[in-house]
Parts: C-alpha cells; structure tokens; sequence
C-alpha cells in the first residue's frame, strides 16, 4: 500500500516556466488537498478537491490551477512560475468521515525557483 | 478562519526528559491531528484526535473540546523525537471546514 505519492522529489525552474507537480493516491479517497510549507511557517492550503470532477481554492491559490480527473490522481500546475513559489509542496489525502477518518500526507516536492 | 496556536515554539531538552506539547484553537472541531515532520521533511501522522485521550507507546494526547486546546505528552525522549510538532484542525462550522496548521513546536533532543 503506497499511501500518498508525489513526484518528483526535487526541482528547479527558471522564472516563468510552467510545470506540473503530481500527486497519487492509492487509498480511495475522496478529498485530496495541495499544501505549500514555507520557512518557519505551518502548512497552507493552496487547492483541494471532494470528489473526482470538484475542486475549490484554499488560502493562497494565486498561481496555482488543479483538475481532479479521477479518484486517484491531483496534479498541482505552476503556469508561471516565479521566485515567490519557491516552497515545499505537500499533497495529502484523507476519507470523509468514517472510523479511518485523517489526513495522509506524501513525503513532499522542494522547489526551488531562479 | 479557525485560528490554532502552538506552544512553546522551541523546546530544547535532554535525552530523557519528558515533555508537553500545547495546541490551542479558537473554535469547535470536527478533526484534529498531531504531526510529526522529521528532519528529512516527512509529515508522520501521530494521533487523530478530536476529543478523549490516545497513548501510542511513548506518545499520548488529550483533547479537550470544550476548552479548546489539545495537549501532546513525550515521555522519556529520545534523539529520534527530534523535528517539528504540528497541530492541525477541521472546524466544525461553516468556513472552517478545511485542515488548517498552528506554526509548529521545534523539539530538539540533545543526546
């Protein structure tokens, strides 16, 4: 059982590349959220999504488009990407409700923009 | 937004020793979580607790709904306990549904 997976590990973009971060998950669930950490701060949600088809904006969302095609999969899209977005971005997953009820989170993408 | 704070920011202790963690939220919840993220960066979940008292191992929480706060205990540290401490939560009212993070407990266990 895999949990949560991102790729890929590491990054560096040149500002104003566009580029995809994506996550999976193996554990059916339905909600699924985009997290960035930034030094000395706790986790901020960019994206997250209820189902396959729904997604909405968290607290910094500028920047940053997702689609949630299927259950499994939540690519993170940068369309241009600048130094601002330099961060480490966490997907994590969880079921809506139930006696499994919490958040898995995969191990993170550190990017770095230049 | 539901508001979380966490307590003490930095907490710098002997192998050994035992600790409490202090995670304060300013409104009811549906969820609440203790993370652990280790050096390497990994998010470790260690306890969903919304209310009562869990204890795995070495670790226990207690939540106390009504009063808002969350308490994680370590007892006996070891250097491998070493990292940040998070606190998330889910309210449970309109507008605060989504997991929302304190700023973290940086422990620190010297050897």
């Amino acid at each position: 059982n895999a949990g949560v997976t991102q790729t890929p590990k590491f990054q560096v973009l040149k500002t104003g590349q566009s580029m995809t971060l994506q996550c999976a998950q193996d554990m059916n669930h339905e909600y699924m959220s985009w997290y960035r950490q930034d030094p000395g701060m706790g986790l901020r949600l960019i994206h997250y999504s209820v189902g396959a088809g729904i997604t909405d904006q968290g607290e910094v969302p500028n920047g940053y488009n997702v689609s949630r095609s299927t259950t499994e999969d939540f690519p993170l899209r940068l369309l241009s990407a600048a130094p601002s977005q330099t961060s480490v971005y966490f997907c994590a997953s969880s079921s809506i409700g139930g006696p499994n009820y919490g958040y898995t989170f995969g191990s993170g993408t550190r990017l770095t923009v230049v | 937004g539901i508001q979380v704070e966490q307590s003490p920011p930095d907490l710098i202790l002997q192998e050994g020793a035992n600790s409490t963690l202090r995670c304060n939220f300013s409104d009811s919840v549906n969820n609440l979580q203790w993370f652990h993220q280790n050096p390497w960066g990994q998010l470790i979940n260690l306890f969903y607790i919304p209310s009562g008292t869990k204890q795995n191992g070495r670790l226990s929480a207690t939540t106390v709904a009504t009063e808002r706060y969350s308490l994680l205990y370590i007892s006996s540290s070891q250097t491998t306990d070493s990292g940040v401490y998070f606190c998330a939560v889910e309210g449970s009212n309109f507008g605060n549904e989504k997991l929302t993070f304190g700023t973290g407990t940086r422990l620190t266990i010297i050897p």
